[in-house]
């Protein structure tokens, strides 16, 4: 298994306005997953993208991949407050579990 | 669903006792897993089981630590002698069982938060 690393570790907007945050891996991978976790809380799946997708939507959340550059971002549109919570990638590659690396702490103000 | 359930939700504990956590995961999911995440950091991964073989422990943080999941549903998670270090969320999670190849995709509880004192 190989973790993903965040970037950047944290992110401060307002409400309305877009957040990206990037996810960079070292080997090849069979799909890419994000999660959000709220503070206390457990973590949440938010979308996958396999490795032979560009590009996937899901709501306000846009995730595109780069196998070439092992890079994948993560795009909320016009976030809202409650979108405050850390992000995390975890690239998988068909080994037998998923490892994070530190996140992204996402603070959308009102 | 009922969602991966984690029993206590907080424990306060004194240097030295043990302590055991409880993970009951989504009924039908055949694996399951323990991370630990420290404060800032993300979720580390402990052990995992595939119902009840234990197949991966070779991350558990010492010889303080061990899991159980006797019959391939709950499971234990137990830290004897404990150290302040051992303050941290223990999560749980678990997986679907799918005809196709495995994805990864986790279903997380949420959390046990232990104090050591």
């Amino acid at each position: 298994s190989q973790q993903g690393e965040e970037d950047p570790q944290a992110l401060s907007i307002q409400e309305g306005e877009n957040a990206t945050m990037n996810c960079s891996y070292k080997t090849s991978i069979n799909n890419l997953q994000w999660y959000r976790q709220n503070s206390g809380r457990g973590l949440v799946h938010l979308i996958l993208i396999r490795s032979n997708e560009r590009e996937k939507h899901s709501g306000r959340l846009r995730v595109t991949l780069d196998t070439s550059k092992k890079s994948s971002s993560l795009l909320i549109t016009a976030s809202r407050a409650a979108d405050t919570a850390s992000y995390f990638c975890a690239p998988f590659d068909a080994g037998n579990m998923l490892t994070f690396g530190g996140g992204t702490r996402l603070m959308v103000k009102p | 669903d009922t969602g991966v359930s984690q029993n206590p939700r907080h424990k306060i504990t004194k240097r030295g006792q043990n302590v055991t956590f409880r993970c009951d995961p989504i009924s039908e999911h055949n694996r399951l897993y323990w991370y630990r995440q420290t404060l800032g950091q993300g979720p580390e991964f402990l052990t995992y089981f595939q119902n009840e073989a234990q197949l991966e422990k070779s991350r558990l943080l010492s010889d303080r630590f061990s899991a159980e999941r006797p019959k391939g549903s709950f499971s234990t998670l137990e830290i004897q002698r404990t150290e302040q270090g051992d303050s941290a969320m223990y999560l749980c999670a678990s997986s679907k069982r799918t005809s196709g190849p495995f994805t990864g995709e986790l279903f997380f509880g949420e959390g046990s938060r232990l104090t050591v004192l």
